[in-house]
């Protein structure tokens, strides 16, 4: 049962390019969060997606940022117009159908995509 | 993978009793960090210890740190309904790499 994955790990990217960062979840998770973490500090949350669906969005740039999670495929977090300031490690979480009556909330977190702008 | 491992898996206690969860790690770390996640979104950074702290405070958050038996242990203290979470440690070693363990569920009773 392999876990998370994203991929890439690593992408170098020039100011001004767009950078795609991909996760597949869990089999059988139908839930993603997407978080950036900069140097030294804690994750912040971007988005919460459902397949097809964007639950949450609250913690998204408004601008050039973009995810999706398609009903096929995995989860795709795209940065348009790359800037310095957007050099981060960018995690990816999966979970599954959330069962409230047993109050499943386990993450199951990916390694990460660290984005580099040049 | 992920490294830290929260125990208990589950807790339940009265509103105004503390809450303490522990996290185990393997590797050196850089930090530890804690984090909470409420029912349906994503998770909310707490707090963030250096491997050369012991302890840290936040409001009624008490977080330590023991690198030689590498553990760690949130304790919550006069909790609340609305603590109700899933608490998830991390840790992020030298090379930045960061892993999660799987958390925690608190459920504080009113």
């Amino acid at each position: 049962n392999a876990g998370v994955m994203q991929n890439p790990r690593h992408l170098v990217r020039r100011r001004g390019q767009e950078a795609r960062l991909r996760c597949s979840p869990m089999k059988g998770h139908s839930h993603v969060y997407w978080y950036r973490q900069l140097p030294e500090e804690g994750l912040k949350f971007m988005v919460y997606l459902q397949k097809e669906n964007i639950i949450d969005e609250s913690g998204m740039p408004k601008e050039r940022f973009s995810a999706e999670f398609p009903k096929e495929g995995p989860s795709i977090l795209r940065i348009q117009q790359v800037v310095r300031g957007d050099s981060a490690a960018y995690f990816c979480a999966s979970s599954p159908l959330q069962d409230r009556a047993r109050y499943q909330e386990t993450q199951y977190f990916g390694p990460g995509t660290r984005l580099l702008v040049l | 993978s992920q490294q830290g491992e929260e125990d208990p898996q589950a807790l339940s206690i009265q509103e105004g009793e503390n809450a303490t969860m522990n996290c185990s790690y393997k590797t050196s770390i850089n930090n530890l960090q804690w984090y909470r996640q409420n029912s349906g979104r994503g998770l909310v950074h707490l707090i963030l210890i250096r491997s050369n702290e012991r302890e840290k405070h936040s409001g009624r958050l008490r977080v330590t740190l023991d690198t030689s038996k590498k553990s760690s242990s949130l304790l919550i203290t006069a909790s609340r309904a609305a603590d109700t979470a899933s608490y998830f440690c991390a840790t992020v070693n030298i090379l930045n790499d960061m892993r999660f363990g799987a958390g925690t569920r608190l459920t504080v009773k009113p």
